[in-house]
């Protein structure tokens, strides 16, 4: 089964925060994100591991709940560039590599002005 | 650096038909692996293959398969092509010991 993302399409006003979730039925060893514009390949934002710390870089930043086995995505102050459909990608504890993800339901995310 | 590259980038078979795609990583990159995207079933992975040996393989039919070259090249194969292997194809590639997939702008395969 996928992991689950919530919600399923979300529209911002440029400057808005959002957040997306990411939720698995599986013991998760990592978390991946990426966002994919369309048209175009997917991009990686950020990884989170297992009993790693929250990550983030400016204004994307994202955690994750081991004892739920869910992760949150956080876009504060959003800007066009952040328009796309955000995927979270998990590996399982015990699969052993991180070019095997499942990749979730995906998000798409419309800012506007 | 380049990026990965996939050929080709559009293609439209009929059913019953075979395709192979192509895949050339980021230069020393090792690992390439492969998903389908489509609108009902998002991205899913289809194989990973690492210094020439299929290291992990997707639920996906016997009919699709892939190898990989000495240079880190990979092929994939689809046979006897179905209507709902329409998709695109992502290939992507990483450095050893890191976890940031790098995807190509992948190949759009019609089957009519």
């Amino acid at each position: 089964q996928q992991p689950v993302q919530s919600p399923q399409a979300v529209i911002l006003r440029e400057g808005e925060d959002a957040v997306i979730n990411c939720s698995s039925s599986k013991a998760l060893y990592s978390v991946h994100w990426y966002r994919q514009k369309h048209g175009e390949a997917p991009v990686f934002l950020m990884i989170l591991l297992k009993g790693g710390e929250q990550k983030g870089h400016e204004k994307i930043s994202a955690s994750f709940n081991e004892k739920k086995q869910q992760s949150s995505l956080y876009l504060t102050a959003s800007q066009l560039s952040y328009s796309g459909t955000y995927f979270c990608g998990t590996t399982e504890i015990g699969t052993g590599t991180a070019s095997k993800l499942t990749f979730g339901t995906g998000t798409r995310l419309q800012v506007t002005l | 650096k380049a990026g990965v590259t996939q050929t080709p980038r559009y293609l439209i078979k009929t059913r019953g038909q075979q395709v192979t795609l192509s895949c050339s990583p980021i230069s020393g990159h090792r690992s390439v692996s492969w998903y389908q995207q489509t609108p009902g079933q998002g991205l899913q992975f289809l194989f990973e293959y690492f210094s020439e040996t299929q290291r992990n393989k997707g639920n996906f039919p016997g009919r699709f398969s892939g190898r990989q070259f000495s240079n880190s090249r990979s092929e994939m194969n689809v046979s006897t092509l179905e209507l709902g292997d329409s998709a695109l194809y992502l290939c992507a590639s990483r450095a050893q010991g890191a976890g940031e997939l790098f995807f190509g702008e992948g190949s759009r395969l019609t089957v009519l």
